[in-house]
This record gives C-alpha cells, sequence and structure tokens, in this order.
C-alpha cells in the first residue's frame, strides 16, 4: 500500500541554523501539506501546498519557512533560522485528486532545537 | 474558524465498547474525520463523514450529526492495541483539516 515518507525521523540542530525536512508524498497525489505537534499538544496546520504554489497558510507559517517540490516527486519544508520553539514533530500529508479527499500522514520528523 | 471539543482522557476495559464524543462549531462544513496517533507515531486516518449518519469500518463506527456539530467514534471489542489518542479533525470548505486535541484511550485489562 502506498504510504508518505519523511526523512529524517529525528533532527537536531542549534538554534539559529537552518533545517530542510523532507517528504515523498504518495505518488498520483495532487495535495500535499505540512502540520507540525508541539509534544502533548494539537496537531496544527502549516502549510497546503497544490500546482506548485502554496494555496493557503496558516499563521505559524511565517518567513522563516518556506516549501518547494523541487522534483516532482519530494516536499520539502525549509526553516531558515530555527529557534526553540520550532522543537516539534512535523507531519507530511498528501491528498489525492480533490482538497476534500482523505489526508494520509507520513511518520514525521521530530525536530530539536537546542 | 473551527472549535472543536473531545474528551481528554478516558479509560476502558479489554473486549468493551467505548464511544468517544466530538463537537464542533463552523460554518461551511465540509466533512469529519477520525484519526488514531500512538505515541510518537503519525496520525493514521480511520473514518470520514460528510452526511449525517453513521459509517461502520470493522470495528470501528463513526456518526455524524451535522445540525448537531456532532460526532462519535465507537470502537468494539477493545484491544490493548487500541491504546491511542484519537483525533477528531474538521474540515471547512477546502481549508486544511483542524483538529481537536485528541482523547487518550486507555484499554485495561
Amino acid at each position: 500500500e502506498p504510504e508518505v515518507t519523511q526523512t529524517p525521523s529525528h533532527q537536531v540542530t542549534q538554534m539559529g541554523q537552518e533545517v530542510i525536512l523532507r517528504c515523498v508524498p504518495i505518488s498520483n497525489h495532487l495535495y500535499f501539506y505540512w502540520y507540525r505537534q508541539i509534544l502533548g499538544q494539537k496537531v496544527e496546520f502549516l502549510v497546503s501546498f497544490y500546482n506548485n504554489e502554496i494555496s493557503e497558510k496558516s499563521e505559524i507559517f511565517d518567513d522563516q519557512f518556506s516549501v518547494e517540490r523541487p522534483d516532482g516527486s519530494n516536499f520539502t519544508l525549509k526553516i531558515r533560522s530555527t529557534k526553540l520553539e520550532d522543537s516539534a514533530m512535523y507531519f507530511c500529508a498528501s491528498a489525492g485528486l480533490a482538497s476534500t479527499d482523505t489526508q494520509y500522514f507520513g511518520p514525521g520528523t521530530r525536530l530539536t532545537v537546542l | 474558524g473551527q472549535n472543536i471539543d473531545q474528551p481528554t482522557e478516558m479509560t476502558a476495559t479489554e473486549g468493551a465498547i467505548v464511544q468517544i464524543n466530538c463537537t464542533y462549531q463552523t460554518s461551511g462544513f465540509n466533512g469529519l474525520f477520525w484519526y488514531q496517533q500512538h505515541a510518537g507515531e503519525a496520525p493514521t486516518f480511520l473514518s470520514y463523514n460528510v452526511l449525517d449518519g453513521l459509517e461502520e469500518k470493522g470495528r470501528f463506527s463513526s456518526f455524524l450529526s451535522r445540525s448537531k456539530g456532532y460526532s462519535y467514534l465507537l470502537l468494539k471489542e477493545l484491544q490493548m492495541k487500541d491504546s491511542a489518542s484519537y483525533l477528531c479533525a474538521v474540515k471547512e470548505g477546502n481549508t486544511p483539516l483542524v483538529f481537536g486535541k485528541g482523547t487518550r484511550l486507555s484499554v485495561i485489562a
């Protein structure tokens, strides 16, 4: 069964450093998302991506964040200058042919900012 | 915006039935999803309701009443592996999912 994959599973970085989190969505899906979950808190939407552009973003997704689909299979989230409060699980999700389709989540990247 | 409420924690006995409720307030409702999340893992899709009524999928069922802004997830024949958080998430129009805080279910022997 196709699944969303993410790398790395864990990332430790120093405050102020740039990180890139990678995702490979399910191959025939058209809608891509990043969510984050701070430990013990709820899953929060960051950004959605469709047709090679951002379709929606939350107030969390400020100028320090960017997304890219560089090669038709990978979907990346970049944090330019990490802050302590960026420490969280970051989940990538993808959905099929319509934005109302079920979103399937990847296993997540645990980001720790020291 | 959306306001999604679900109980924080529940405990149930192996083999029993448990019902996890979710209430929401939204405009432009376009579907309600239930996900299961084991600690440290990704949310896993369980069910989707967009019309009123009951959707059954094996040991899991989900019910929706749009007029009441209410859904529940019913888990039958509970197993120890069902111990997890259960996340209610609502879609409003074409916006992304908005998640509740989740209900942590503990299944005891």
